[in-house]
């Protein structure tokens, strides 16, 4: 199976911080690779796919990159509701996979 | 609009068998695959199993495999996780989610999940 390898497991920012967020995968998955964001106690939300592609009305404040193992999430300037736990997925092939998290509270 | 209600979480002791559900409204059910995926308590999500559109294709995590039957019934919109063998470390909330379209196996709409819980 692909692992996916996010860091750091945490950060703690400020509104207005710019913010990266990496997933490396232990083998190419080429841009097969789609961002979570979850809040506590809600399912996860899809917020981008294709390792860059943005889901409709998320903002464009948030902004993925990326190719073959390496990818980044990046958030331009944190917002309040931004504050949540962001995983990644891999969806090249079965079984799929998710990396293991970042949590991003606030400074 | 679309929507994910599972169902049929419960406390059950080691070694039995439970279903869960999953019903699916606001789309053409029949027209998507679908995904269980897991999270145990203070943990990540887990993905546990896929289904094509007509169930003719099952996909499984291999901690699963053997004990966990996915299937689905496209006359009733529901998709369903027959469990069996259960053990502690298959505690978590059970989501089931919607595989976005033919092109990405990503997962565009989740239900809110449901709570088994593995325990003697």
């Amino acid at each position: 199976a692909i692992q996916l390898t996010q860091s750091p497991s945490s950060l703690s920012a400020s509104v207005g911080d710019r913010v990266t967020i990496t997933c490396r995968a232990s083998q190419g998955i080429s841009s097969a690779l789609a961002w979570y964001q979850q809040k506590p106690g809600m399912a996860p939300k899809r917020l981008i796919y294709d390792a860059s592609s943005l889901e409709s009305g998320v903002p464009s404040s948030l902004s993925g990159s990326g190719f073959g193992t390496d990818f980044t999430l990046t958030i331009s300037s944190l917002q309040p509701e931004d504050f949540a736990t962001y995983y990644c997925q891999q969806y090249y092939n079965f079984p799929l996979t998710f990396g293991g998290g970042t949590k991003v509270d606030i400074k | 609009q679309v929507q994910l209600v599972e169902s049929g979480g419960d406390v059950v002791q080691p070694g039995r068998s439970l279903r869960l559900s999953c019903a699916a409204s606001g789309f053409t059910f029949s027209s998507y695959g679908m995904h269980w995926v897991r999270q145990a308590p203070g943990k990540g999500l887990e993905w546990v199993a896929a289904i094509s559109y007509d169930g003719t294709n099952k996909w499984y995590i291999d901690s699963v495999k053997g004990r966990f039957t996915i299937s689905r019934d496209n006359s009733r919109s529901t998709l369903y996780l027959q469990m069996n063998s259960l053990r502690p470390e298959d505690t978590a909330l059970y989501y089931c989610a919607k595989r976005a379209d033919i092109a990405h196996q990503t997962l565009d709409y989740w239900g809110q999940g449901t709570l088994l819980t593995v325990s003697s």
